[in-house]
């Protein structure tokens, strides 16, 4: 069964500053990575997703993800954190066959201080 | 880009009644749609899977006669919760898989059900 899991319930980190929240994962075959954020009481809005090509994977808003496939991580980087980025969000992993389901991890509330 | 919305975006109901939510694929065809629950401060829980013109896969422990889906047209599926208790009060959310083999899943604004 796949799983994702992201270890920081929280990141804090000063205006202006890089941030990066981490996600590693567990699936068989190839993963189909998502990073989402979320809003209070919003949906979810995508990020980035890595499939396939360059581990560096650019986003929205100024946000990247490197993917690592001996360490089985996607974490989430920016190099400079705006006060509009704290939200919470979520990596998420695709099964690539079947329904292709998306499993989420836990999520990481970014709190970005001015 | 692609837009799904979801209606209503906040109902309060009593004990006992049903509450039909409704998710719609604006601007694309959607074969595959997926209905998730948010509890506070938690992530999404997949509750069920939705192919167009079939029934509904549920995830093991959710109650299928509690959780109907229906999936009519290929831009629009129904999630009614049946005589809803406080205890089914939550955040649903719903995503529309485009057609193809990479697909992307565009997500729903999300439904806040309140149960009193």
């Amino acid at each position: 069964a796949q799983s994702v899991a992201q270890p920081e319930d929280q990141v804090n980190v000063a205006e202006g500053n890089p941030l990066t929240v981490k996600c590693t994962y567990s699936v068989s075959g190839n993963p189909y990575l998502f990073w989402y954020v979320q809003y209070p009481n919003r949906g979810l809005q995508f990020l980035l997703k890595y499939i396939t090509g360059d581990n560096l994977v650019k986003g929205s808003y100024g946000f990247e993800a490197e993917f690592n496939k001996s360490q089985t991580s996607f974490h989430l980087k920016k190099p400079s954190a705006l006060v509009s980025d704290s939200a919470l969000y979520f990596c998420a992993v695709r099964d690539s066959g079947g329904y292709q389901k998306v499993t989420f991890g836990t999520g990481t509330k970014l709190q970005v201080i001015p | 880009g692609a837009v799904v919305s979801q209606h209503p975006s906040w109902v309060i109901c009593k004990s006992g009644t049903s509450v039909k939510i409704e998710c719609r694929s604006l601007d694309f065809q959607a074969t595959t749609m997926f209905w998730y629950r948010q509890f506070p401060k938690q992530s999404l829980m997949l509750m069920a899977t939705s192919n167009e013109g079939s029934k509904a896969t549920y995830e093991q422990g959710v109650e299928k006669d509690k959780f109907l889906i229906n999936h009519a047209s290929l831009t629009l599926s129904t999630l009614t919760v049946t005589s809803a208790h406080p205890e089914d009060s939550s955040f649903y959310i719903c995503s529309a898989r485009a057609v193809g083999p990479e697909g992307e899943q565009y997500f729903g604004p999300g439904t806040r059900l309140t149960v009193t």
